[in-house]
């Protein structure tokens, strides 16, 4: 059964600081995607960033990038010039491809979320 | 276009009774996910629907719950007898499983609290 982990219950950082959370993995699937999502007190949870594992470049979306390290089942996000509105839980999540056509679920496995606090 | 919609936003009620909790998809989206969020924790899946499939209720916690999609569409999920340790925000999410096959969008959720 895969896992994700994440080890960071919560963190602080000044804004315009850059921040990493970090998020780990389990599973012996070769081919599987990995998201990162954003959830504010509105409770929408937002994509924040995908990465394919079969890409070895790693996912970039303006502040926000990832240190996708597939052999150590490693999926770090990093935020850079850190914002007020950032504020929020962030999740790691992971699926993988249905194994037939009579299943197409994507259905996501969730780590427990970050809460990122960034401070003014 | 809009956005993965879903009603009411906060429900109170009491142990014992039934709650419906509604979801709209994005237009188009084939697939719908309903997810459940205890609180300080992570999502935990519940049941998914492709066109007219039937659904994957695995994740079902117990036969008090239960979900229907009409016309491919709506979505309900029923919660019968409500129990306290049911409290938690349901969260229903939506794919393009024709285009973008790995890509979820969310609702906002309804926080159900059962007294």
């Amino acid at each position: 059964a895969q896992t994700v982990t994440q080890s960071q219950p919560e963190m602080s950082v000044q804004e315009a600081e850059t921040v990493t959370l970090s998020c780990t993995y389990d599973t012996s699937e070769n081919n599987y995607y990995l998201f990162w999502y954003k959830q504010p007190p509105s409770r929408q949870m937002i994509l924040v960033i995908r990465q394919e594992a079969y890409k070895q470049q790693n996912a970039t979306e303006n502040r926000f990038s990832v240190n996708f390290q597939k052999a150590a089942k490693s999926f770090s996000l990093k935020i850079s010039d850190s914002q007020l509105g950032d504020t929020a839980m962030y999740f790691c999540a992971f699926t993988k491809p249905p194994q037939s056509r009579m299943d197409s679920n994507y259905q996501l496995i969730w780590g427990a979320g970050t809460k990122l606090i960034i401070k003014p | 276009g809009a956005g993965v919609s879903q009603s009411p936003s906060n429900k109170v009620t009491e142990k014992g009774k039934d709650v419906e909790l509604r979801c709209d998809p994005i237009s188009g989206h084939t697939a719908l996910y309903w997810y459940r969020q205890s609180l300080g924790q992570g999502l935990e899946f519940l049941i998914y629907f492709q066109g007219n499939s039937a659904p994957d209720k695995s994740g079902l916690p117990s036969d008090r719950f239960s979900a229907e999609r009409t016309g491919g569409s709506v979505s309900t999920l029923t919660i019968q007898r409500t129990q306290q340790e049911d409290s938690a925000v349901y969260l229903c999410a939506s794919m393009n499983a024709a285009g973008e096959t790995d890509t979820q969008y969310f609702g906002p959720g309804t926080r159900l609290t059962v007294l």
